[in-house]
Parts: structure tokens; sequence; C-alpha cells
């Protein structure tokens, strides 16, 4: 089974410029989560998807961040504009509807300059 | 909201020594608990869970048990190993909205 895949693996972007990351889930899980983990911190969810709707999205900051998931599978995470504060690895999850385990991709690490 | 507490790090042990990482939680239902484990370099994976009360969950000789009369979940190895050495995450799922939170970490640390 293929796991959840992620891309890019790295990005570097100058503060003030736009990013975007991408999510492919496992076959099938309908829940999709983004986290956000700073260096030496636990994961932050930044929003949380049923399907191709928003369950959770309280702590994302919603005047530089958006997320989509578009017919409920994959899904972007963009930052415009980007601030150094942003530096962090960008953590994309899936899981099955009602199940207990979440999958983690292996993530993409932003550094902003 | 509901919250997980774990234990700040690092963790600095010998081989073969035993091991506690204590993990309480605030919820206002019947979550699931996990451990997570990241490895130097790698992503999160599951390490064990349990779903409900009194549940023990165990894999690679790790165990926790899951005590809800102390909001607990604390992840114990009888005896550890140098690649146990990785960050450890207790984290709790909501029984209604399925929303996974994550507690900061735990790095263990484990000597020869």
């Amino acid at each position: 089974e293929a796991g959840v895949a992620q891309s890019p693996r790295y990005k570097i972007i100058e503060k003030r410029q736009s990013v975007a990351f991408w999510c492919n889930p496992i076959s099938g899980h309908a829940t999709l989560y983004w986290y956000q983990q700073i260096l030496g911190q636990g994961p932050k969810l930044l929003i949380q998807f049923q399907n191709n709707g928003v369950v959770d999205d309280s702590q994302l900051p919603k005047d530089r961040f958006s997320a989509e998931r578009l017919k409920g599978v994959d899904s972007t995470l963009k930052i415009q504009p980007a601030k150094l504060e942003d530096s962090a690895v960008y953590l994309c999850a899936s899981s099955l509807e009602g199940a207990a385990e979440a999958f983690f991709g292996q993530g993409t690490r932003l550094t902003v300059v | 909201g509901d919250s997980v507490t774990q234990m700040e790090g690092p963790v600095t042990l010998s081989e073969e020594a035993f091991l506690t990482i204590n993990c309480t939680y605030t919820a206002t239902g019947y979550p699931s608990l996990f451990w997570y484990v990241q490895y130097p370099g790698e992503g999160l994976q599951l390490l064990l869970k349990a779903t409900k009360a009194d549940d023990k969950g165990s894999n690679k000789g790790f165990e926790a048990t899951y005590r809800k009369e102390t909001t607990s979940f604390h992840l114990e190895k009888g005896s550890v190993q140098v690649s146990d050495s990785a960050v450890y995450f207790c984290a709790l799922r909501e029984d209604s909205s399925y929303k996974l939170i994550f507690g900061s970490g735990t790095r263990l640390l484990v000597r020869p």
C-alpha cells in the first residue's frame, strides 16, 4: 500500500514570497491533516479535512495560509506571503474515517530567508 | 480544548536501562491515545495505540496503558537499545471530530 506522498521535500524561499505544498493521501482515506512542526516542537494542527470539507482550521493563520482539498483526494497548502517564522516542516497525514491512527508523509522542510 | 502534556527531554539513558516517558491528557470525551516516534531524518511513525480505558498498546518492546482515572498514557520499555534513540510524541484523537493533537515531544538518547 502506497503511503502519504508529499512534495517538494525541501523548499527555500525569501520572505514575502509565496509557496505551495502538495499532499496525496493514502487511497480511500477520508480524513486529511496538515501540521506545522517547528524545530524542537510537536506538530501543530493547521487544518483538518473530512473528504473535501473543513472540520477544523482554528489554528490556520488565514491572513497568509490557505488550503484546499479538491474532490476529497489531493490537497495543497499555500503560504502567501511567507514570513521568517514560517520556517518549519509541514506534515500531511491521512486516516480512514472512523479509524484510530493517522499515517504521515515525510514532510516538506521550508526555510524562509 | 483537548491537550497533551509530556515530560520534557532530553532523556539520556544507558543501553539496557528502563525507560519511562510520562504523558497526561485533557479531553472532554473518550479519545484514542497514541505514541508516535520520529527517528533522525525520518517522518512520524505510529509506535502504539490504545482506543479505550485500560487498553494496553504494545510494539517493539514498548508498552503504554490507557489510564482514564489518572488521564495518563505513560510509555515504558524494560531495556532500551541505542537504536531507540529518537523523539517520542504522545497524541490523542478526539472521538467526535477525529482531531489529532500532539504533545511537544521527548527526545531519548541511549548511550552504549
